[in-house]
């Protein structure tokens, strides 16, 4: 069973659409993050949400949206896509700080293009 | 949450242990040492992590320094399927949870 689930893993589109990846967790896990990896290959956290409450939000524009409906799932809404906007997404889940850290398990990726 | 500074890559023959440097200079008290990899087109990947005292799993082992301004990720038979992106992070406690990644290093590792 996959831990960290997402879709879709490829998506191509043009500028000025709208677009969602959806992420499920199966770990049981209390957070869930957006990660962005960009052309030059850094690594980026965009969101964080623990029991469905936003706890990160980075420095991201307006047009990105996250929706977690519940623990297990965090979902990316993007709106009006943008060329700059073409990365690959990756979602993360993890247990929140207990007093001993714990490591994050993350998707697969989705590899977004706006042409 | 503190820095860290990694050589950009390595090499290294298969079959033989890959030692991983990373400093971490700034780290302070309650600071965590991070490994994750990243293996081409892939989700990273957790390693392995430490407070202060050597850690080892399944996967590698963890050396941290008495001082904890450096540690050393060994994997100690490195294979092809080794070859990847690996990053050192070190991450604070706390509610806010995230891991920030640097550039890493770019193990090869050859026949």
């Amino acid at each position: 069973d996959t831990a960290v689930s997402q879709t879709p893993k490829y998506l191509v589109t043009q500028m000025g659409n709208d677009k969602s990846i959806k992420c499920e967790q199966n770990l049981g896990h209390d957070t869930m993050y957006w990660y962005k990896q960009d052309s030059k290959k850094f690594l980026k956290i965009m969101f964080s949400y623990n029991n469905k409450e936003l706890i990160i939000n980075e420095t991201v524009p307006n047009r990105f949206s996250p929706k977690s409906p519940d623990k297990a799932h965090l979902n990316l809404h993007i709106n009006s896509l943008e060329l700059g906007d073409s990365a690959v997404y990756f979602c993360a889940s993890s247990h929140m700080w207990t007093g001993k850290d714990t490591e994050a398990f993350f998707g697969q990726g989705t590899r977004l293009t706006v042409v | 949450d503190a820095k860290t500074t990694q050589p950009t890559s390595m090499d290294c023959a298969e079959g033989r242990a890959a030692n991983l440097p990373c400093n971490h200079s700034t780290i302070s008290g309650n600071e965590y040492v991070y490994w994750y990899r990243q293996i081409h087109s892939q989700g990273p990947q957790y390693i392995i992590h430490g407070l202060k005292n050597n850690e080892t799993n399944e996967m590698a082992s963890l050396i941290i320094t008495e001082d904890r301004k450096s540690s050393t990720l060994i994997l100690p038979h490195a294979t092809l399927r080794d070859t990847a992106v690996y990053y050192c992070i070190v991450k604070s406690a706390g509610t806010a949870s995230k891991l920030t990644f640097g550039t890493g290093t770019r193990l090869q590792v050859t026949l």
